[in-house]
């Protein structure tokens, strides 16, 4: 089983809302990922979570906050974002063993739009 | 500095031909590759992987060729049908000591194909 899951499917939200995303995985795996995607383009990193702390950010905005209660559950807090924050935000997972080459799994997605 | 090129942006094949996807790279150290197919609205599904010990590997349909002294890998699918119509994104790492993984990735290749 390779399933990431992501909620919600869908977001509408406007500029001085307040909305998380969440995501879950049951394969173990230690390492879990936020990425961005734009229209035409390829994912794009925001942040790493590496046995549940802060491994990598990539000098993402602080109205994007991230969040990993347990090593299963990654959750991306929203707020006060902007019209080009639009885009589908993808979580991934990965086993995390150093030295070895590892495989990144996607979830489905959440399409946002900030109107 | 793009260190995973995908140069083609779109590629159309006749269903039942073979597809060929290419991908180059700049980074000698990437030593794990990946290709990822992605349909609109969804998250990148993993195909296949190769690392850099080997120069192919195949699953199905699928096989990856890699060419280390022209840091050059390719996908091939044989043979083709309507519901690989996708976009294809080709992957490196790099094998680290520590530190999360990060992935690099191309800029994708829309694959259509034509009945």
């Amino acid at each position: 089983d390779t399933e990431v899951t992501q909620t919600p499917k869908h977001l509408v939200m406007g500029m001085t809302n307040k909305k998380s995303l969440k995501c879950e995985q049951h394969m173990g795996h230690r390492a879990m990922y936020w990425y961005k995607q734009k229209a035409k383009k390829p994912p794009e990193l925001m942040f790493v979570y590496s046995y549940e702390k802060l491994s990598i950010n990539e000098s993402v905005p602080s109205r994007f906050s991230p969040e990993c209660p347990n090593s299963s559950l990654l959750n991306l807090h929203l707020h006060a974002l902007q019209p080009e924050d639009s885009a589908l935000y993808l979580c991934a997972s990965s086993q995390e063993y150093y030295g070895f080459l590892e495989t990144q799994y996607f979830g489905p997605g959440t399409r946002l739009l900030v109107l | 500095d793009q260190q995973v090129k995908q140069n083609s942006p779109s590629l159309s094949v006749q269903e039942g031909r073979i597809s060929i996807l290419n991908c180059d790279y700049t980074n000698s150290m990437f030593d794990y590759f990946l290709w990822y197919k992605k349909y609109p609205a969804e998250g990148p599904t993993f195909l296949i992987s190769i690392s850099s010990i080997k120069d192919k590997n195949e699953d199905g349909r699928f096989t990856v060729f890699l060419n280390k002294s022209a840091k050059h890998l390719s996908l091939h699918i044989v043979p083709s049908q309507p519901g690989d119509s996708a976009v294809y994104f080709c992957a490196a790492s790099a094998r680290r000591i520590q530190g999360a993984q990060k992935l690099v990735f191309g800029q994708g290749t829309r694959l259509t194909i034509n009945p």
